[in-house]
Order: C-alpha cells, then structure tokens, then sequence
C-alpha cells in the first residue's frame, strides 16, 4: 500500500510564528487531504488537496503530485493551531491512508 | 449540507460487555462509509468500510463487527469487548462513487474505555 510520512513529528511554536508540515507519499493519488485534530479528538478537514495550491485564511497548502509531496503552511500561529496535523492520501478504489501526524504546540 | 452524527462521545464498558456504536449521515444518499479507531498515540487504522446497504468490507480481523441496516447508518459492534478495544472511534463519510475520489468528512468521535 500507499506509504505516508510526515514531518516534523513534533513541533513546538512561539505564538506569531510560522510553520511549515511536509507530507511525502510514496505512489501517485487521486485524494490528498489535511486535517487536524483538535484535544477533543475531533478531525476538522482543513485542505481536499491532489494537486495545486490553495489558501483558507492563515492556513494554505500546496500539492507537488509529480514529486509526490504536499506542505501546509501555519502563518502567524495562534495557540487555537495546536493539535495534531495529519495527511491523508488515498487512490482510485482505495482506502484512505493516514500519515503518522505532526503535533504541534504554540506557546502564547 | 452533509452533516455526520456519532454517538456516544465517550463509553465506558466492563471486559466481556456487548458493544454498540453508531453512526448516520444526513444530506446525502448512497454514501461511502467508513469506520477507523486511533489507538493511544496518533495512528489511524481502518477497520470497516461500506459501499452500500449490506455491503461490508473488513480491513483488520478483530473483536469488532459492523453492519449498514440503512444507506446512511452505520453501526460497529461487538459481542464481547476487551481491554484492547479501548480508543478513539471515528466515523467518515465520502460520496458514494466507485470511480472518482472525494474528501472524506468525520465524525466527531467516541472515546471507548474497557475496564
């Protein structure tokens, strides 16, 4: 199957700055998603992303599927960013296939 | 809108109990659907999915069954729950289309203790 590695795994920001996640997947995909994980569990969907770059307020993502990687650019990080980051990736017919997540902390 | 529903958000259960989450989705029809459990740490891990009413697919052989009585129900059970089913439920929907792929939407979450 599709292997998924994300990175940092951990990631500890002072409140005002910026980030960068990285998402490597190892075979080409139809679906590429970010989502993240609030302390109360819950899965928000951030980014539907396969290709190309979009943006949503201080959030933005950018999809290179030639080079099989995605980034997720945090801007201005505020402590409500906190949580864990995960990308998802999955082909035509299968499965979707999870990354082991950045956890990401911003001090105020 | 598509909204999905998951109850209850948090269980505790004795070793040896009986076992009852479910999940519906509403604003949508012949949706995909799917349950994943997050053990402690940060892994997700598919368990079932349905492509349709009646139509069960199971990724992990385990202590855990599901089953779809309705196009937008979907139930995990068990008959006798162990210590090592305690997680993080969650619940996703996708549109139902075997060609194309589309962002999946999750659920809110039960958290399951054994005791």
């Amino acid at each position: 199957g599709i292997q998924v590695e994300q990175s940092p795994p951990d990631l500890i920001l002072q409140e005002g700055a910026n980030s960068t996640l990285r998402c490597n997947f190892s075979d080409s995909v139809n679906n590429l998603q970010w989502f993240h994980q609030n302390p109360w569990g819950q899965l928000i969907n951030l980014f539907y992303i396969p290709s190309g770059t979009k943006q949503n307020g201080r959030l933005s993502a950018t999809t290179v599927a030639t080079e099989r990687y995605s980034l997720l650019y945090i801007s201005s990080s505020q402590t409500t960013d906190s949580g864990v980051y995960f990308c998802a990736v999955n082909r035509a017919g299968n499965m979707l296939t999870f990354g082991g997540g950045t956890r990401l902390m911003v001090k105020p | 809108s598509q909204t999905i529903h998951q109850w209850p958000a948090t269980l505790v259960q004795p070793v040896g109990s009986p076992l009852s989450l479910e999940c519906t989705v509403e604003g949508t029809s012949n949706p995909n659907l799917y349950w994943y459990r997050q053990a402690a740490g940060r892994g997700l891990q598919l368990l079932f999915y349905s492509v349709g009413i009646g139509q069960i697919s199971s990724e992990v052989p385990q202590n855990l069954s599901a089953s779809r009585p309705q196009d937008r129900q979907f139930i995990l059970s068990s008959k006798k729950l162990l210590l090592s089913d305690s997680g993080f439920y969650l619940c996703a929907w996708s549109p139902g289309t075997r060609l194309r792929n589309y962002g999946y939407t999750f659920g809110s979450g039960t958290r399951l203790t054994v005791v």
